[in-house]
């Protein structure tokens, strides 16, 4: 089946310390994306990539680095400057070209930092 | 710039009542227009989408009709289900390069039997 797998479902860490939430697609989609989401708020977008090895800085990028090695693969690391990191993570992706242009949503990653 | 507001929650609704859920939206050029649900613990899935002025997008009994004139994007279903209850996002694409979406903030429906 295709689609986008994030994992772990549930990620805890201890505060100071790196984490990387791992994403995969397996649609073919030339676009990927992070987004933030806290409790009773909308979606964040924190990085985006159209193509491998390019990516955007969203409108909260600070504290977070990602990378696009591949295709399928959009990885983003929480450093430890990130000040709340605690927080329901979504990966999503989308044909940049083509008819379609929804975005397609993984299940997330949710991080407690303590 | 581009922007997306969405009516206020929580919503709470006997079963088989009428939904609305408003959302207007502020876009530079043509956007695509979207209605994502979200489960608890879950990810956004699709529900229905409209890609210019006047066309409807419906699904599972959701409809919403892309209104230029009055830029919005308004939600309804003539009966809900409690199977309905979840967190409703608005959302628009400008198609620019990059395909990048703004959401509205989610409007949270409790269907109550």
């Amino acid at each position: 089946d295709g689609g986008i797998t994030q994992s772990p479902k549930y990620l805890f860490r201890k505060e100071g310390q790196n984490v990387t939430l791992s994403c995969e697609q397996n649609l073919n989609h030339d676009a990927m994306y992070w987004y933030r989401q806290d409790p009773g708020q909308g979606l964040r977008l924190i990085y985006y990539s159209q193509i491998v090895n390019d990516f955007q800085k969203g409108d909260i990028a600070e504290g977070y680095s990602v990378s696009r090695e591949k295709k399928e693969s959009f990885p983003l690391t929480v450093t430890s400057a990130q000040k709340n990191p605690t927080a329901f993570y979504l990966c999503a992706s989308s044909p940049v070209a083509g008819e379609s242009y929804e975005q397609y949503f993984g299940p997330g990653t949710r991080l407690t930092v303590t | 710039g581009n922007s997306v507001t969405q009516m206020e929650g929580p919503v709470t609704l006997s079963e088989e009542a009428f939904l609305t859920i408003n959302c207007t939206y502020t876009a530079t050029g043509y956007p695509s227009l979207f209605w994502y649900v979200q489960y608890p613990g879950e990810g956004l899935q699709l529900l229905l989408k409209a890609t210019k002025a006047d066309d409807k997008g419906s699904n599972k009994g959701f409809e919403a009709t892309y209104r230029k004139e009055t830029t919005s994007f308004h939600l309804e279903k003539g009966s809900v289900q409690v199977s309905d209850s979840a967190v409703y996002f608005c959302a628009l694409s400008d198609q620019s390069p990059g395909n990048q979406f703004y959401f509205g903030t989610g409007t949270s429906l409790t269907v109550i039997p």
